[in-house]
């Protein structure tokens, strides 16, 4: 079965710190892992999208890596922000499985003043 | 919202009652989804459509159905709705399967 673990689960830090978020997926065959941003009460942002072939990808202050050899991915957040306070997905998605893609539980980043 | 309207944003309806939300792009995106978001849960599918009448089950299913008669309107039906049916519903658009998915800003259903 197609699963999508991230952690921490929640996670609180200073404003200006950065942080990392994970993500480990059993997904296969692999064709993208997706992370989004979701502000309370509101849809899914996208952040960034990663094929096979990137093992790094940046969004501003976002960066994400992959490792598609140990099925893992992580999210760091440079010099944090009040606004990046928010629930953070990772979705995978597979070459063969047709519209549904596997999405993690998100962890729920707090940051503080 | 990469121009995708969901209505209504909120409704309150008791128990039994038929219960339509729609979604509506004007992205001309071939696939159109629709998720619930639950708290403890992660967004999980439950139709998707990559076309004009065709649509296809997600893993939440039950008691929901759909209908996509012209490209910009993906519709979801809860026939009798239950109170296990209160959530966060969401709809996404995409160029093409497992592509980059965009969502709307949902719909708050509470079945009473």
């Amino acid at each position: 079965k197609n699963q999508v673990e991230q952690s921490p689960q929640s996670l609180i830090i200073l404003e200006g710190k950065n942080c990392t978020l994970q993500c480990n997926y059993t997904v296969s065959p692999f064709s993208n892992l997706r992370w989004y941003k979701q502000d309370t009460g509101r849809g899914p942002v996208s952040l960034t999208i990663m094929t096979f072939s990137e093992n790094t990808k940046s969004n501003g202050r976002y960066t994400a890596t992959l490792d598609a050899d140990t099925k893992q991915s992580s999210l760091h957040i440079t010099a944090s922000q009040l606004s990046d306070s928010a629930s953070y997905i990772c979705v995978v998605s597979a070459a063969t499985n047709a519209g549904k893609s596997t999405f993690g539980d998100g962890t729920t980043l707090t940051v503080k003043p | 919202d990469a121009g995708i309207t969901q209505s209504p944003r909120h409704k309150v309806t008791e128990t039994g009652t038929p219960v339509t939300l729609r979604c509506h792009q004007t992205e001309n995106h071939r696939y159109m989804y629709w998720y619930r978001q639950d708290p403890g849960h992660g967004l999980r599918l439950i139709h998707y459509s990559y076309g004009v009448k065709d649509t296809d089950k997600g893993e939440v299913s039950d008691g929901y159905s759909v209908s996509r008669s012209k490209t910009e309107d993906f519709l979801l039906t809860l026939e009798s709705a239950t109170s296990s049916q209160t959530s966060v519903y969401f709809c996404a658009i995409a160029t093409g399967d497992s592509y980059e998915q965009y969502f709307g800003p949902g719909t708050r259903l509470t079945v009473t």
